[in-house]
């Protein structure tokens, strides 16, 4: 049962262009939207999260988008460089007091910008 | 700060020992520590979540006496994969979270480990 659907699974983007990452959701339990940014080798780090009461957050080149009623979230990333390359996963989370405040992790997308 | 540190970052062992994995969250206090595995190109997926002091609580089809954890303390979880297997050979990577923190952080926000390379020859 997928909790989660990530796409698209992977993405090419050209230098200064913009790369869309969307995820859907059945759950409307969920109350926690994160995004991971992990590259090879490595673990991964929180790149921005929201709260369904927003819809919007923005921090610096990064922007989450948030439709509640659709159960869509995605991460724009603005002005892409090829440092963006890596894979990105979005996350949901439960209420900590009811479901341990797990992560449920998206597939990933596999994000490649090019010079 | 929220640094999370795991040890080693890789392994190699033969078929049929036990490999042990450490998690340490370097400057807060985690009363609550979670395990993950990744296979190559694949998402992570959680095999369980640690809270200090008590057993750990296994995700549906992981094998608890395969993979035993322990919580000692507040900043320190252990894996300890026993008896690996090729198949047992992939990327395990632990969390940790706040709590309900103070500071910069989002409540329960996890922050993650570099990860454990564990290949079974």
């Amino acid at each position: 049962q997928q909790q989660v659907k990530q796409s698209p699974q992977s993405l090419i983007v050209q230098k200064g262009g913009i790369s869309i990452i969307n995820c859907a959701y059945e759950n409307t339990a969920f109350d926690y939207f994160p995004w991971y940014q992990q590259f090879p080798g490595k673990g991964p780090a929180l790149l921005i999260a929201i709260r369904p009461d927003v819809s919007e957050k923005k921090e610096g080149r990064f922007t989450i988008s948030f439709n509640k009623s659709a159960k869509q979230f995605s991460l724009h990333i603005m002005d892409s460089q090829p440092g963006d390359s890596a894979t990105y996963f979005c996350a949901v989370r439960g209420h900590y007091d009811h479901q341990g405040g797990k992560l449920i992790f998206g597939q990933g997308t596999e994000l490649s910008v090019k010079p | 700060g929220a640094v999370v540190s795991q040890h080693p970052s890789w392994v190699i062992c033969k078929s049929g020992t036990s490999v042990k994995i450490e998690c340490r969250s370097l400057d807060f206090q985690a009363t609550t520590m979670f395990w993950y595995r990744q296979f190559p190109k694949q998402s992570l997926m959680l095999m369980a979540t640690s809270n200090e002091g008590s057993k750990a609580t296994y995700e549906q089809g992981v094998e608890k006496d395969k993979f035993l954890i322990n919580h000692a303390s507040l900043t320190l979880s252990t894996l300890t994969v026993t008896s690996a297997h090729p198949e047992d050979s992939s990327f395990y990577i632990c969390s940790a979270h706040l709590g309900e923190t103070s500071g910069s952080g989002a409540p329960y926000e996890q922050y993650f480990g570099p990860g454990t390379r564990l290949t079974v020859t």
